[in-house]
């Protein structure tokens, strides 16, 4: 099956600091989506982005879907950026072929 | 909130008990799905209901029964369940084009089996 690797596991930064997380993957996908999981356990969408570039206010992300590759960028970070960021991706376009495979993650830390 | 609903939160079991989770979507979408996050690994799909219909079981165990009445509603059923099923367990749904939009997560319901 795919394979799906992010990088860093673990980001420790400085409230203010700026950050990029990688999302590599081994197959041609059709989706791709970033989730911040916070501390309660709930995985909120950041962006669906299978190609291309989207912002949504400090957050910003970019998919290189010929290089597999998907960056996520946090500029100004704030405490309540931490928790755990997640790449996923799904293959396959057939109707009812809806997975997602999940990263392992980056859990990132933003000290006061 | 983000549309998908689950309860309970959390929940203790003992392993001889039976117990229901659900979950509920008001978003419109037609297929919903269950996955397992365990400490330390990968979120695991479990379970996909395509309009009702269930398209993919990837090897769990029989002591987890999937159930899903209509397209708003999914449930997982346990019984007999292992302390290493303690895990976090996950709903969400997506439209059934769903490469057109993507998935939305509940929160969750974090299961202790003792």
């Amino acid at each position: 099956g795919i394979q799906v690797e992010q990088s860093p596991p673990d980001l420790i930064l400085q409230e203010g600091a700026n950050s990029t997380l990688r999302c590599n993957f081994s197959d041609s996908v059709n989706n791709l989506q970033w989730f911040h999981q916070n501390p309660w356990g709930q995985l909120i969408n950041l962006f669906y982005i299978p190609s291309g570039t989207k912002q949504n206010g400090r957050l910003s992300a970019t998919t290189v879907a010929t290089e597999r590759y998907s960056l996520l960028y946090i500029s100004s970070s704030q405490t309540t950026d931490s928790g755990v960021y997640f790449c996923a991706v799904r293959i396959g376009s057939n109707f009812g072929n809806e997975k997602l495979t999940f990263g392992t993650g980056t859990r990132l830390t933003i000290i006061p | 909130e983000t549309g998908v609903t689950q309860t309970p939160r959390h929940l203790v079991m003992g392993m001889t008990n039976k117990k229901s989770l659900k979950c509920e979507q008001h978003l419109g979408h037609n297929a919903m799905y269950w996955y397992k996050q365990s400490a330390k690994k990968p979120l695991e799909l479990m379970f996909v209901y395509s309009l009702e219909e269930r398209v993919e079981n990837n090897s769990v165990p029989s002591r987890f029964s999937p159930e899903c009445p209509n397209s708003s509603h999914l449930f997982l059923h346990l019984h007999t369940l292992q302390p290493e099923d303690s895990a976090l367990y996950l709903c969400a749904s997506s439209p059934s084009r769903a490469w057109d939009y993507g998935y939305t997560f509940g929160s969750g319901t974090r299961l202790t089996v003792v």
